[in-house]
């Protein structure tokens, strides 16, 4: 049962335009979301998270935004850069047996063209 | 302030052979999980210590195991390796305090092929 879905895995996007990534959940219980940026060869890096309660939080060129009526969120990069060009993982946070157990979603590769 | 440190990075191994993998935190750090990442499924979580004490468990057999010592490292251990166990295995450290308390911290990984 996959509760974070990632459903494009891969996107491409023209350098200077916007890049939208999208994920969606099934659980409501949810108390925070993530989203993490993955290099080849390396691990993920932590990008930019947002509360449940909130629904936008913005951090340079990166802005997340939650739905929760429609358990959809998307992270904006404006404008794209080529070292942007990675695989993106969204990623829920759920308060559970004393600590926060964190559920990914499959990624999406985001390759920026220059 | 160092990373998650993995060793190895890269290991070889044939079917029903076991492995080791080893994971330094970051320092202050006393929580560590584990992650499986193959092509198609994401990031599977295998389990989290704290404390030398496993506080969740993943949805995998029990060939997989781990352990965490007094400093925090942790290691996992797969035995009777199966070609399926093929995968980039990631370890994250999570704690000391702060906004960043809970914000994960991954590693290189170790990236195992079983033939």
């Amino acid at each position: 049962d996959q509760q974070v879905k990632q459903n494009s895995p891969s996107l491409s996007v023209q350098e200077g335009r916007i890049s939208i990534l999208n994920c969606d959940y099934t659980n409501s219980m949810f108390d925070y979301f993530l989203w993490y940026k993955k290099y080849p060869a390396e691990g993920p890096t932590f990008l930019i998270s947002i509360s449940s309660i909130k629904d936008k939080n913005e951090d340079g060129r990166f802005t997340v935004f939650l739905n929760k009526s429609a358990k959809h969120l998307s992270l904006h990069i404006v404008p794209s850069q080529p070292g942007d060009s990675a695989v993106y993982f969204c990623a829920a946070m759920v308060y559970t047996s004393g600590t926060y157990k964190y559920i990914f979603g499959t990624g999406t590769r985001l390759k920026v063209l220059a | 302030k160092a990373g998650v440190t993995q060793t190895p990075r890269y290991l070889i191994k044939t079917r029903g052979q076991q492995v080791t993998l080893s994971c330094s935190p970051i320092s202050g750090h006393r929580s560590v999980s584990w992650y499986q990442q193959t092509p198609g499924q994401g990031l599977q979580f295998l389990f989290e210590y704290f404390s030398e004490t496993q506080r969740n468990k993943g949805n995998f057999p029990g060939r997989f195991s781990g352990r965490q010592f007094s400093n925090s490292r942790s290691e996992m251990n797969v035995s009777t390796l199966e070609l399926g166990d093929s995968a980039l295995y990631l370890c994250a450290s999570m704690g000391g305090g702060g906004s960043g308390a809970n914000v994960l911290t991954f590693g290189a990984g170790s990236r195992l092929t079983v033939l």
